[in-house]
């Protein structure tokens, strides 16, 4: 059974500070997603990673995907107030020509703070 | 606008009650999914359909049910079964393959 674990689950961080989500899986996969959640709100897409090696940026966010570690890491540069929220991982573990089928991890609360 | 709709946004059940939640989506997206979302968890996959006609049970299937007759709409009924329904329920659509998951606006659903 795949297991897909993020830490840490609470980040309470200063404005202007850098850090780093992680996110763990358990099995074979080349296609990691991140996805953001206001409170009470549905999921925002963020990022799409589909190989080894794969970062993309957007903004203060920065993703990368380790396949072979099995890990990928979601990096928070100058955190701001408006970056406060949960954030998902999820892990796609259906060969790409299948479809996709997600498991997420619990996910990681953002409180960034003035 | 393309896009997923979810309705009811809140939605009250007593027990032993079947209810439906509704969702459709114009984006023209071949695969549909149906997860759950537990106070401080993250999701679980409930049923996905990859195509019109046929669906696939996810993780947590017992006490739902899915149907898929057109490519639009995705329905999710939650029986009597399901022991402990309250909960987030959050429907999503994609292309396939590598395509990221679009997510609906999620429905509420309470057992008094």
């Amino acid at each position: 059974e795949l297991k897909v674990e993020q830490n840490p689950l609470f980040l309470s961080m200063q404005e202007g500070k850098n850090y780093t989500i992680y996110c763990n899986y358990s099995t074979t996969s080349d296609r990691l997603y991140w996805y953001r959640q206001d409170p009470g709100k549905s999921l925002e897409s963020l990022f799409v990673l589909l190989s080894n090696g794969a970062v993309k940026q957007e903004g203060r966010l920065m993703a990368s995907l380790d396949t072979k570690a099995r890990l990928s890491t979601l990096h928070i540069t100058a955190a701001v107030h408006d970056l406060s929220a949960t954030y998902f991982c999820a892990v796609d573990i259906l060969p790409m020509e299948y479809g996709n089928k997600l498991v997420f991890g619990a996910g990681t609360i953002l409180r960034v703070k003035s | 606008d393309g896009g997923i709709t979810q309705s009811p946004k809140y939605l009250f059940r007593k027990e032993g009650q079947n209810v439906t939640l509704s969702c459709e989506q114009n984006l023209n997206h071949d695969a549909m999914y149906w997860y759950r979302q537990d106070p401080g968890q993250g999701l679980r996959l409930i049923y996905y359909s990859q195509i019109v006609n046929d669906f696939q049970k996810g993780d947590i299937a017992e006490g739902y049910s899915v149907s898929r007759e057109k490519k639009e709409s995705f329905p999710l009924t939650v029986t009597s079964a399901q022991k402990n329904p309250t909960a987030f329920y959050l429907c999503a659509s994609s292309i396939g393959n590598s395509d990221t998951q679009s997510f609906g606006p999620g429905t509420r659903l309470t057992v008094l």
